[in-house]
């Protein structure tokens, strides 16, 4: 099974539309933290935001914002009046803290097209 | 952002021959890492490395080799291409444990084997 799901492959907005990006994961460790990264067409990865299993609180940073819910483990990020440069492959990911070291997982992304 | 560099940036080689990939980070940080990236498969971890000369596999190690003889590079190494390890490789480091502190990546590097 998947640690990290991200079930949308690709979405499609017109500019100024708020999107949502979902993002679900699987653990047993009670400690845990999530991350979300951005690729833009020009390949590299950009970190957003880390988040560990203990804070819930959403954040929000400027038109991004995250939200955290471990009743349904998911980890969804919304992107508020949506730019063309918000366009990019989204990345959530998810490492343990009580497992192997080398454990990271990755989801297999969400590519947004934000329209003009 | 973190000073990481990947070297070469685009390679194309033909099967069977050795390739080495490099990754150098200014920013002094113990950890270090390789990903390969493909489609519908997200990032995948193939080995890192937790100080000089320590190095252990990841999810996806076979066919590849690592060393890091000082802090700031970190190699990685293809002893024989094959056409399934053409992806994009990217490096990344961090300062602490990667569930403790963030990871910070290279710019990549696209490998196409022939």
């Amino acid at each position: 099974a998947q640690k990290v799901t991200q079930a949308q492959t690709e979405i499609s907005v017109v500019e100024k539309e708020d999107v949502t990006l979902d993002c679900v994961y699987e653990t047993r460790d009670t400690t845990y933290y999530l991350f979300w990264y951005k690729q833009p067409p020009s390949g590299e990865l950009v970190f957003l935001i880390r988040r560990n299993s203990f804070d819930e609180q959403n954040e929000i940073s400027g038109r991004y914002s995250w939200n955290f819910q471990k009743s349904t483990s998911s980890f969804n990020f919304t992107i508020t009046a949506s730019q063309v440069v918000d366009s990019a492959v989204y990345f959530c990911a998810l490492s343990e803290a009580g497992n192997n070291f080398n454990k990271f997982y990755f989801g297999s992304g969400t590519k947004l097209n934000v329209k003009p | 952002d973190a000073g990481i560099t990947q070297s070469p940036r685009h390679k194309v080689t033909e099967t069977g021959t050795p390739v080495t990939l490099r990754c150098h980070q200014t920013e002094n940080h113990r950890y270090m890492y390789w990903y390969r990236q493909d489609p519908g498969h997200g990032l995948r971890l193939i080995h890192y490395s937790y100080g000089v000369k320590d190095t252990d596999k990841g999810e996806v190690s076979d066919g590849y080799s690592v060393s890091r003889s000082k802090t700031e590079d970190f190699l990685l190494t293809l002893e024989s291409a094959t056409s399934s390890q053409t992806s994009v490789y990217f490096c990344a480091i961090s300062e602490s444990r990667p569930h403790q502190e963030t990871q910070y990546f290279g710019p990549g590097t696209r490998l196409l084997v022939l």
